[in-house]
């Protein structure tokens, strides 16, 4: 049961340079979503997705962009990265409204931007 | 805007020694409260989830409750192994399914 499934665990960027977390479920979930964990600040929304082929903005999705590729993949993308972006991001999904919404994370990704 | 706080930030306790931790919320019309453990290098780990004031739900030591304002965390005599931290968040039933988040109380049991 890998459940949400994060690719990579960890990563160094330079500012400037982009690159794409990816995520995985295999709950046959609907809704996907990226959040960051920053200390002091909590787990916050970027992004999330309803159901396949739909996205939305959370609370704090400038500087990233999401691609919801098919029902068990949802991919993020930092186009420019910086410092700011340091953070460890978390992927997860849910069932969805209809059939109940408990909402399941995978392991996180560690991002430094040097 | 809904909001959690949770309380207190970090908590030591002895083996064997019961406690509660806090959660308040304001929320624009509740969908459901839930709370998750944390431990270090992980990502939460869902525990329950609460719909209703007066609800109750257990899980070996833990107990969680709710009110119209606030959740409660019971640890009834804990062990080392259940130190982590523990998370808080709402959803609303305007917003999709989308959950705002308490910044957690970090829970340390001393042997």
């Amino acid at each position: 049961n890998a459940g949400v499934t994060q690719t990579p665990k960890f990563q160094v960027l330079k500012t400037g340079q982009s690159m794409t977390l990816q995520c995985a479920q295999d709950m046959n979930h609907n809704s996907m979503y990226w959040y960051r964990q920053d200390p002091g600040m909590g787990l916050r929304l970027i992004y999330y997705s309803a159901s396949e082929g739909t996205t939305d903005k959370g609370e704090v999705p400038n500087g990233y962009n999401v691609s919801r590729l098919n029902k068990r993949e949802f991919s993020l993308r930092l186009e420019s990265a910086a410092p700011s972006q340091t953070s460890v991001y978390f992927c997860a999904s849910s069932a969805g409204q209809a059939t109940g919404n408990t909402i399941y994370f995978g392991e996180g990704s560690w991002l430094t931007v040097v | 805007e809904d909001q959690v706080t949770q309380s207190p930030e970090a908590l030591r306790l002895q083996e064997g020694e019961s406690s509660s931790l806090n959660c308040s919320y304001t929320v624009s019309g509740l969908r459901g409260l839930f709370w998750y453990r944390q431990d270090p290098g992980k990502g939460p780990e869902f525990l329950f989830t609460l719909y209703s004031a007066g609800e109750e739900k257990e899980k070996e030591r833990l107990k969680a409750t709710l009110t119209k304002k606030e959740s409660f965390l019971h640890i009834t005599a804990p062990k080392p192994e259940d130190s982590a931290t523990y998370l808080c968040a709402v959803q609303a039933v305007q917003g999709a399914q989308k959950l705002v988040f308490g910044q957690g109380t970090r829970l340390t049991i001393n042997p």
